[in-house]
């Protein structure tokens, strides 16, 4: 089955840190790019992070820049986020999504066609 | 940063009616780079169009978008009961990749 699944969210203190993971399988996880997006209870959709497939480039939000890092392991076929400095704006539910990338290597799409369920992180004192 | 403004924020119809969603973007959107998602509660997003008008994989062909430039819409022909969600426009034509701020459609 082709699927995303995120783990490592909980509940972490303002200015502590969390690291998210992201678990890719029924396809080749090392042809996409992949992204984070969050959602905040009751808000909308914002975009986090993206790396490309091959890690060339790499995409941060202004809100989360100098604070999360993102990356990926092909080899376990996973994506992961590095959380620091957590603030309560971060609280949110934390997709994992993946990108088609041209066949020709030239361009990633930046939509999103398979999500995962999502992993909430909640930041408080 | 390009912003993505929705109308209406909410739009309620009864089933079988046509439903027409906006997304209006501050600056043009690079190769109409623009997708629809829908999102029900307690659900992931799920993709419907992208490229302006290119329906995903298993979307059903009541869902249409067109548009370029500045302004792109979301047609749902007819409503079915399991149309009534949230939606979502995303520019992925410019980085940082935006979405608006989401249209509900809801039964009347």
């Amino acid at each position: 089955e082709v699927q995303l699944v995120e783990s490592g969210g909980g509940l972490v203190k303002p200015g502590g840190s969390l690291r998210l993971s992201c678990a890719a399988s029924g396809f080749i996880f090392s042809t996409y790019s992949m992204s984070w997006v969050r959602q905040a209870p009751g808000k909308g959709l914002e975009w986090v992070s993206s790396i490309s497939r091959s890690s060339t480039y790499i995409y941060y939000a202004d809100s989360v820049k100098g604070r999360f890092t993102i990356s990926r392991d092909s080899a376990k076929n996973s994506l992961y986020l590095q959380m620091s400095t957590l603030r309560a704006e971060d609280t949110a539910v934390y997709y994992c999504a993946r990108s088609l990338v041209a066949p020709d290597y030239t361009r990633t799409y930046w939509y999103f066609d398979l999500w995962g369920r999502g992993t909430l992180v909640t930041v408080s004192s | 940063e390009i912003v993505l403004t929705q109308s209406p924020g909410t739009l309620s119809l009864s089933p079988g009616e046509r439903a027409t969603l906006s997304c209006r973007a501050s600056q043009t959107v690079s190769s109409s780079d623009l997708a629809w998602y829908q999102q029900k509660p307690g659900q992931a997003p799920r993709l419907l169009i992208y490229g302006a008008s290119s329906r995903a994989t298993g979307i059903p062909d009541r869902f249409s978008g067109s548009g370029s430039g500045t302004d792109f819409t979301l047609t749902i022909s007819r409503l079915e009961p399991e149309d009534f969600a949230v939606y979502y426009c995303q520019q992925y034509g410019s980085s940082p990749w935006t979405f608006g701020q989401g249209t509900k459609v809801e039964i009347k």
